[in-house]
């Protein structure tokens, strides 16, 4: 299983943007990376995930390096809402989504 | 509508007691899976369905015993309690099974053993 490890905690300043980084140095070829959040009191919620190319939805972004041992998420302005725990996990065919310790994001308003 | 709920909310119970969880989800996904999120906050899957079908079975002690009556449930059925064993425990589903294909969670079952 791929092992991914992220910061204990960002802070970010409200409608600015915030670079979450990841590192999974040993994902395999055809290993997808998964971002999820967790806000207080939820369910983890999905954010995106991609393969190789950099992806784009309506919540964020995800930018994987070109060897893919790394990826950012970006969220392009943040706001209180976004405080919350987020994960990346590596995706393999155990299909199983391992879930690390996770990034705890504090926005100041 | 909520996508996957869970029943109870809320659990505490005693040590040695036998509880069941309910999950159903009304997305039409044909996978569902259960999580155990311990005190630490670290999430670990326990059990995966697809199509009723066992395709998951971590390290679970044998008292943990999920059942898929159809492709929207997952129960997880929990003999003799342990201390152990309180946590929060998340339903999930997805559209299959694939490397691909994001899961969807339900909000939770916070259980407590006295």
């Amino acid at each position: 299983d791929a092992k991914t490890t992220q910061p204990n905690s960002m802070e970010s300043n409200e409608e600015e943007p915030v670079h979450l980084p990841c590192n999974h140095s040993t994902i395999s070829g055809t290993d997808y990376i998964h971002w999820y959040r967790q806000l207080p009191s939820q369910g983890p919620e999905y954010v995106i995930h991609g393969l190789t190319s950099n992806v784009n939805n309506r919540m964020a972004s995800l930018a994987i390096a070109e060897d893919r041992k790394s990826s950012t998420l970006i969220l392009h302005r943040a706001t209180l809402r976004d405080a919350a725990v987020y994960y990346c996990t590596v995706m393999d065919s155990s299909y199983k989504l391992i879930f690390g310790s996770g990034t705890r994001l504090l926005v100041r308003p | 509508d909520t996508a996957v709920s869970q029943t109870p909310k809320y659990l505490v119970t005693q040590m040695g007691n036998d509880k069941s969880i309910k999950c159903e989800q009304n997305l039409g996904h044909d996978t569902m899976y259960w999580y155990k999120q311990d005190s630490k906050k670290f999430l670990k899957i326990m059990f995966s369905y697809n199509n009723k079908e066992l395709i998951i079975n971590e390290t679970v002690p044998n008292r943990f015993s999920p059942k898929s009556p159809d492709k929207a449930h997952l129960n997880l059925h929990i003999n003799s309690l342990e201390l152990g064993d309180s946590a929060v425990y998340f339903c999930a589903s997805s559209q299959g099974q694939g490397i691909n294909q994001p899961q969807h969670f339900g909000d939770g079952t916070r259980l407590s053993i006295l």
